[in-house]
């Protein structure tokens, strides 16, 4: 069983589209989050949410909106798709980062995202 | 905030022991130190968390210093498999900070046969 899982794992379409990424996570965790990982290897936090309530959002345009229907859910759309957004996309989970989080994160596998 | 420092990369043969070092000077009192493994087209994967002195487990040993400024990761006897992104992470265990969350650029650990 996968952990976290997301969906698509690879992502190619035209500057200007509209596209989804979606993320569930079947370990019982209360925030999950999103990162981005550029070309060179740093990974930066986007968005938390702890049960479904936004903690974290990170300086990041506005065309990124994140939504989670429920805790094990924490889905990403991005609007207006330009070509910087070009990376790979991890969700990624953990216990509870207000009260109890044990330091670990749990990541998926990545979504890499092309912008032409 | 805990900026950390790792050295780009590193090489090591099968069968060595390799120890990767983090600078975080700025360490706080409530800041735990955890390093985390990352594979090609993978998300990073936990590998072992510490607070002081010595910590080991299966796979790794933590190794912190009594001021806590660094703390070296030491992979025993590293086997090909073990090439991947190590990075060191340092925040508090309870944060509500994404400056706590943000990872650095990590150091790629190259195993040669």
């Amino acid at each position: 069983d996968t952990a976290v899982s997301q969906t698509p794992k690879y992502l190619v379409t035209q500057m200007g589209n509209d596209k989804s990424i979606k993320c569930e996570q079947n370990l019982g965790h209360d925030t999950m989050y999103w990162y981005k990982q550029d070309s060179k290897k740093f990974l930066k936090i986007m968005f938390s949410y702890n049960n479904k309530e936004l903690i974290i959002n990170e300086t990041v345009p506005n065309r990124f909106s994140p939504k989670s229907p429920d805790k094990a859910h924490l889905n990403l759309h991005i609007n207006s798709l330009e070509l910087g957004d070009s990376a790979v996309y991890f969700c990624a989970s953990s216990p509870n980062i207000l009260t109890g989080n044990t330091g670990e994160l749990f990541f998926g596998e990545g979504s890499r995202l092309t912008v032409l | 905030l805990a900026k950390t420092t790792q050295p780009i990369s590193m090489d090591s043969y099968e069968g060595q022991e390799v120890n990767i070092t983090c600078s975080h000077n700025n360490i706080a009192t409530n800041d735990y130190i955890t390093w985390y493994q990352q594979f090609p087209s993978q998300g990073p994967r936990f590998i072992i968390q510490g607070y002081k002195t010595k910590v080991t487990n299966e796979v790794a040993s933590l190794f912190i210093p009594a001021d806590r400024k660094s703390s070296t990761l030491s992979l025993p006897r590293v086997s090909l498999s073990d090439t991947a992104v190590y990075y060191c992470l340092v925040g508090d265990r309870v944060s509500g900070s994404a400056r706590q969350l943000t990872f650095g650029s990590g150091t790629q650990l190259t195993v040669l046969p």
